[in-house]
């Protein structure tokens, strides 16, 4: 079972700011890492797949990077709708603890 | 439109059962696997599993031990999760999501049902 390292848990930034978070996987898993953006009382929302694949609809100020077991998601000029918890995805299971991203 | 609509809330208490749906509409269901995601309260979210609509083929979280089990009705293009003896550590949200395959090989879960909470106590 590959386990799913992301930090950190949460982070306080302004609107504005560049905000990484990273994952680490027990084994290399190609560029298999998936980020989910999940906001209280919504469902979890697909933000970054294979890595570095934008979904569609997803604003370009999301990026996401890596490849083996180390994985980074950039949120580049922060804004209001941002504020929520992202998750990583090793692809074919678990999800990484999660980011609270707290203005 | 995709669309994965989900069964309301349920409160029951221990050792019941409880059976909740995912309807899938808007593409061909019998194509996609839907999988099964979980938040207790105040926790992160876990995958359970991952069932194949087409011929009900199905991979489970092996910390699960046996519940709960993942079913499909094709017919009604309709995915279960199913509890037979309910415990107070099954109270949580429970999404299901469309598992969508990438020609990389990479799988990710694009969309989601809106979720179902169960409430055991």
């Amino acid at each position: 079972d590959i386990q799913v390292t992301q930090s950190p848990s949460s982070l306080s930034a302004s609107v504005g700011d560049r905000v990484t978070i990273t994952c680490r996987t027990s084994q290399s898993i190609n560029n298999f890492i998936n980020w989910y953006q999940h906001k209280p009382g919504k469902a979890p929302k697909l933000l970054i797949h294979t890595a570095s694949t934008l979904q569609s609809g997803v604003p370009s100020r999301f990026s996401g990077s890596g490849s083996g077991t180390d994985f980074t998601l950039t949120i580049n000029t922060l804004q209001p709708d941002d504020f929520a918890t992202y998750y990583c995805q090793q692809s074919f299971s678990n999800f990484g603890q999660g980011t609270k991203v707290e203005i | 439109e995709v669309q994965l609509m989900q069964s309301g809330a349920e409160v029951k208490k221990p050792g019941e059962s409880v059976k909740i749906s995912c309807k899938g509409s808007g593409y061909n269901f019998t194509k996609y696997w839907i999988g099964w995601v979980r938040q207790r309260p105040g926790k992160g979210l876990e995958w359970m599993g991952v069932i194949y609509p087409e011929d009900s083929d199905s991979r489970y979280r092996p910390s699960l031990e046996g519940q709960p089990t993942m079913s499909v009705d094709k017919s009604i293009t309709t995915a279960y999760l199913h509890w037979t003896t309910l415990k107070a550590a099954d109270t949580a949200m429970y999404y299901c999501a469309r598992r969508l395959y990438d020609s990389s090989g990479s799988v990710s879960f694009d969309y989601w049902g809106q979720g179902t909470l169960v409430t055991v106590s």
